[in-house]
């Protein structure tokens, strides 16, 4: 079945420093989405992508979308404390509705 | 506009006994999704519903989960003999029907998920 992978499975930073998170899926995808979810908290929707090569920015996050719409990256600039979470990418592939979520990058920024 | 309702926010259960959480969509939406998040993994899809219909149940364990989301009411996952890998978060999300029914749903908003703790 298809299965969505992220790296790296965790990473810690210092505050203000870049991180990226890379999202892998081995089926072509319809369109990406990503979430953040702190810690004892619920998702939150970030972003769509849909085209290919697509690339998104928010403030200080920069999405990507593969030109093979396999996979998929959010680099975020200048980390602060109230980045901490864990980013999930979650995939759709055409003709299905379901959202197959990746395993997740655990954020910790160190001030 | 109330977002998505979950309840009961945290459930104990003993082995052997059910399960039923709940959950009512935003206003004017029409799709539900169910998922299962163990500690410190991700989200792992179960369900999709549309009103009166399953969809799309391929993530669903063959024996003890269903899954309905009735005319009327809310959406309703239920977990029969519960055994203590059921131990996990459940969240539910939903989307708005987009115009002409397309696949694609856009944004899933989640509850804030239904903590099952089985002893």
């Amino acid at each position: 079945g298809q299965q969505v992978m992220q790296i790296p499975q965790y990473q810690h930073v210092q505050e203000g420093e870049d991180f990226t998170t890379y999202c892998n899926s081995s089926t072509t995808l319809s369109n990406i989405q990503w979430y953040k979810q702190r810690p004892g908290g619920h998702p939150v929707f970030l972003i769509q992508l849909v085209k290919s090569g697509e690339v998104k920015k928010q403030k200080r996050l920069t999405f990507q979308f593969g030109e093979a719409k396999k996979n998929s990256s959010l680099h975020i600039t200048a980390t602060q404390t109230t980045d901490v979470g864990t980013y999930f990418c979650a995939g759709q592939t055409s003709g299905t509705y379901k959202y197959i979520f990746g395993t997740g990058t655990r954020l910790k920024v160190l001030a | 506009n109330a977002g998505v309702m979950q309840n009961p926010r945290h459930l104990v259960r003993r082995r052997g006994q059910e399960a039923r959480l709940r959950c009512s969509p935003m206003k004017g939406h029409s799709h539900v999704y169910w998922y299962r998040q163990l500690p410190e993994e991700g989200l792992k899809f179960m369900v999709y519903l549309q009103k009166e219909n399953i969809i799309d149940e391929s993530g669903m364990p063959k024996e003890r989960f269903s899954a309905e989301f009735p005319k009327e009411g809310p959406s309703i996952l239920r977990i029969q003999q519960v055994v203590r890998g059921d131990s996990a978060a459940y969240f539910c999300a939903s989307s708005p029907m987009l115009a002409g029914g397309a696949g694609n749903t856009g944004e899933l908003f989640f509850g804030e998920g239904s903590r099952l703790t089985v002893l």
